[in-house]
């Protein structure tokens, strides 16, 4: 069965810190991976990975893909505030519908 | 990102009338639209794929008699809860996939909607 792992569950930091997500998976026929920032409401798009060991950046938060590790990271620096959400990490397969398979999420709690 | 947008954003209802939630992509055409339900604290389960002209394909465990999906049109998908019970409470999320090469892959998310069965 395919399943996508995320850790940890929740965490809570200071402004100003690091934080690095995990997200492992399981998937037949792996196709990309992807990472969504939700706050109050529907998940926004971050990342989208679908090769090893290219880092892709946005501002604060990074992320990259180990394909042999079946795995991922999420890193932010200098955490904010408004940081703080859910993050889901999800997992494309191959096929003609491009179903995600979703993690269960990190929440993130940064506090001032 | 592309827009996809949600009606209504909220709804209370009394138990067994149905409802009927609507998706649409406003900036391209969605061949293939997903449902989504998010229960408190959990993550997102994937309830259908909705494809335009076509019945839609329900995920395991997910009853296709009560939970009605019509895609008629490239920028409209709706869902409609039949005969709703408390259990059926949950937040309902739809999306849709990215319409350029290369973002294919990436679903882009409507703002959902809050169900309520009282």
């Amino acid at each position: 069965e395919d399943k996508v792992v995320q850790s940890p569950l929740s965490l809570v930091v200071h402004e100003g810190d690091t934080v690095t997500l995990n997200c492992s998976y399981e998937v037949t026929n792996f196709r990309s991976l992807l990472w969504y920032k939700q706050e109050k409401k529907a998940p926004t798009f971050l990342f989208m990975l679908t090769s090893s060991g290219i880092e892709k950046k946005s501002g604060r938060l990074s992320s990259i893909l180990d394909k042999k590790e079946l795995s991922s990271i999420l890193n932010i620096t200098a955490t904010q505030t408004g940081d703080s959400a859910i993050y889901l990490c999800a997992v494309a397969r191959g096929g003609a519908t491009n179903k995600l398979i979703f993690g269960t999420g990190t929440l993130l709690a940064v506090q001032p | 990102g592309a827009v996809v947008s949600q009606h209504p954003s909220w709804v209370i209802c009394k138990s067994g009338t149905s409802v009927k939630i609507e998706c649409r992509s406003l900036d391209f055409q969605a061949t293939t639209m997903f449902w989504y339900r998010q229960f408190p604290k959990q993550s997102l389960m994937l309830m259908a794929t909705s494809n335009e002209g076509s019945k839609a394909t329900y995920e395991q465990g997910v009853e296709k008699d009560k939970f009605l999906i019509n895609h008629a049109s490239l920028t409209l998908s709706t869902l409609t809860v039949t005969s709703a019970h408390p259990e059926d409470s949950s937040f309902y999320i739809c999306s849709s996939r990215g319409p350029l090469r290369g973002t294919q892959e990436t679903q882009y998310f409507g703002p959902g909607t809050r169900l309520l069965v009282l």
